[in-house]
């Protein structure tokens, strides 16, 4: 079973100061998913940024990237010009590359940007 | 976009009572899933729904639980007897054949 493990409970930082946030998984598959979602007071689940397991290049989202390093199975996301409307929480999610498979959560790390 | 619409955005139940929640996933997505986040914790798997069963479910989905999709639109999720710890939110999300999860805003669950 595949196992998904964000150590930091909450973050905080200036605004316009960039951030990473941490994520580490374990999984016997070769091929997957992962992906970073937001969620704000709503509660909304909003997907910010996703990566294939397969691809060696880091994905980029505008002012949120990963830094994917497949062999020590981290994941982590880095949150350039820090705004005020990305206090939120952060989920990292890892997903199977499978047709049916369903995405495993980790905690979530809740990030507070201060003005 | 397409979106996956959940209703009601707020349910208060009294304990025992039986409740529904409702989806209506992407149209032309064929794996359907019910999430379960208690509040303050992380997202929770309950429930993923391909060709008109159940393809897996979570030891979170026991007898209590049941999903059913009646008329090829409508994902529900029906809780038959709620426990004070059933509150918490609930997310529908849908999957099509390209790659890609979307998902609802959530049923806000509260047991009294």
């Amino acid at each position: 079973a595949q196992t998904v493990t964000q150590s930091q409970p909450e973050m905080s930082v200036q605004e316009a100061e960039t951030v990473t946030l941490s994520c580490t998984y374990d999984t016997s598959e070769n091929n997957y998913y992962l992906f970073w979602y937001k969620q704000p007071p709503s509660r909304q689940m909003i997907l910010v940024i996703r990566q294939e397991a397969y691809k060696q290049q880091n994905a980029t989202e505008n002012r949120f990237s990963v830094n994917f390093q497949k062999a020590a199975k981290s994941f982590s996301l880095k949150i350039s010009d820090s705004q005020l409307g990305d206090t939120a929480m952060y989920f990292c999610a890892f997903d199977q590359e499978t047709s049916g498979s369903r995405l495993t959560f980790g905690e979530g790390t809740q990030l507070t940007v201060n003005p | 976009e397409p979106e996956v619409t959940q209703t009601p955005s707020h349910q208060v139940t009294q304990m025992g009572q039986e409740v529904i929640l409702r989806c209506v996933p992407i149209s032309n997505h064929l794996y359907f899933y019910w999430y379960r986040q208690i509040l303050g914790q992380k997202v929770e798997f309950l429930v993923s729904f391909y060709n008109n069963e159940i393809s897996e479910k979570s030891e979170i989905f026991d007898d209590q639980f049941s999903v059913e999709r009646p008329d090829g639109s409508n994902f529900t999720l029906k809780i038959r007897s709620t426990k004070l710890e059933d509150s918490a939110m609930y997310f529908c999300a849908s999957k099509g054949i390209a790659y890609g999860y979307t998902f609802g805003s959530g049923t806000r669950l509260t047991v009294v």
